[in-house]
């Protein structure tokens, strides 16, 4: 299975700002995914991200809020922005070979 | 809509003591069901794809089994480092969007195994 890494692993933040995570995988994947996990949630998917094409996003999330890039096959970052309170949640990257590998997640706690 | 519903949302084991989890789950097609393992400040660590009613796999003390209607994770005789939440997904053949990779998650099971 693929190696996932994400930066920052954790970050306090205050309200009105924007955070950038970013995710790398050791090798080439054709679709990556962002998940959401709030205290006592559900994982959520919020958007799948292909190379070369536009973020796909679920009910409920838009661009504006997250936008994604995606550069390349091993790349991705997701932008939280204008962050509330509401905001503070474990964001994660997934990559797909049938099943989903996830990455060690990014702890956000927004002020 | 998809759902998928885990229970008991929190299990206390002794260590030796075997019990199962479940997974209740409604999707118009399955094209598989996800079971993962997620320590605290850590990611989903992937344990099991299951893909028809009837089939079983097995890791260590775990034991994966489905119906067309829940998954059960059997745990056997449980040590204090299986203790951790255990999460179920299940993934459609298609969902509303087209898309035949969305995952759906239930809540967990935080299981705890008292040495």
């Amino acid at each position: 299975s693929a190696v996932i890494s994400q930066k920052p692993s954790r970050d306090i933040c205050q309200r009105g700002t924007s955070l950038t995570i970013q995710c790398q995988v050791d090798s080439q994947v054709t679709m990556m995914f962002w998940y959401r996990q709030q205290p006592g949630q559900s994982l959520t998917l919020i958007a799948t991200a292909n190379q070369g094409s536009e973020a796909t996003y679920e009910s409920g999330f838009v661009i504006d809020k997250f936008p994604i890039s995606r550069p390349n096959l091993t790349f991705s970052t997701l932008t939280v922005s204008n962050m509330s309170p509401e905001d503070s949640s474990i964001y994660l990257c997934s990559v797909s070979d049938g099943a989903q590998y996830f990455g060690p997640g990014t702890r956000l706690l927004v002020l | 809509e998809d759902q998928v519903t885990q229970s008991p949302e929190a299990l206390r084991l002794q260590e030796g003591e075997s019990s199962s989890l479940n997974c209740s789950y409604t999707v118009s097609g399955l094209r598989g069901l996800f079971w993962y393992r997620q320590d605290p400040g850590k990611g989903p660590e992937f344990l099991f794809t299951l893909y028809s009613a009837g089939e079983e796999k097995e890791k260590e003390r775990l034991k994966a089994t489905l119906t067309k209607k829940e998954s059960f994770l059997h745990i056997t005789a449980p040590k204090p480092e299986d203790s951790a939440t255990y999460l179920c997904a299940v993934q459609p053949l298609q969902d509303s969007g087209g898309s035949n990779y969305k995952l759906t998650f239930g809540k967990g099971t935080l299981l705890t195994v008292n040495p």
